[in-house]
């Protein structure tokens, strides 16, 4: 059974940072891209960063370039997003899926990220 | 203000058919397949079209998704009251190398 759990979210103060990390299991997790999905509180859904299966490229919304960088370790089936610099606007649910370009099979079931001072 | 645009709601009876409408520009839906996803009440999305128009095993033919030029469309049929949720569709976008999502579309079985 393929699972994705996200952990590391929680409060934060403006302009600082938090790792998120997700644990993937069930699956070949070298073999595939792995991405980051956010969504805003009421709000819709909104894609953050992608990375290729052996991390030689990755991806990311305008918003977050140079604010976040996401990677991966094959061999601990594990992603990760650092988040620096945060802003009130990053204040969402931050899910970890399976997949690139806007294919995304398996979704974690999100870790809540709180902008606020 | 999202790239692909689809209306905020929609609403049917049950047992009728209803279509969700997407659009978008050549760079996206006009070039790239199209994703659909479902999100029930609380929970994480969950993939519903893939390519365009291919069911994942589990998804009832009930669903079914279709292209045209830059715009898209996910028809469902024999509406059943569990089928209330928020509808997103998804495109890879070229001139912005990602992914953009719709705003969702709010569905109601009355």
């Amino acid at each position: 059974e393929v699972q994705l759990v996200e952990s590391g979210g929680g409060l934060v103060q403006p302009g600082g940072s938090l790792r998120l990390s997700c644990a993937a299991s069930g699956f070949s997790f070298s073999s595939f891209f792995m991405s980051c999905v956010r969504q805003a509180p009421g709000k819709g859904l909104e894609w953050v960063a992608t990375i290729k299966q052996d991390a030689s490229e990755k991806y990311y919304v305008d918003s977050v370039k140079g604010r976040f960088i996401i990677s991966r370790d094959n061999a601990q089936n594990s992603v990760h997003l650092q988040m620096n610099s945060l802003r009130g606007e990053d204040t969402a649910v931050y899910y970890c899926v399976r997949g690139g370009r806007s294919h995304y099979d398996y979704w974690g079931q999100g870790t809540l990220v709180t902008v606020s001072s | 203000q999202s790239v692909l645009t689809q209306p905020p709601s929609a609403s049917e009876t049950p047992g009728q058919r209803v279509t969700i409408s997407c659009s978008g520009s050549s760079s996206n839906i006009g070039t790239n397949t199209v994703n659909w996803y479902r999100q029930l009440p609380g929970t994480a999305p969950k993939l519903l079209i893939y390519d365009t128009n291919q069911r994942p095993s589990g998804v009832p033919d009930r669903f079914s998704g279709s292209k045209s030029g830059t715009s898209a469309s996910l028809a469902i049929s024999g509406l059943q009251s569990e089928d209330e949720a928020d509808y997103y569709c998804a495109a890879r976008d070229d001139s912005l190398n990602g992914v953009v999502f719709g705003g969702g579309t709010k569905l109601t079985v009355l």
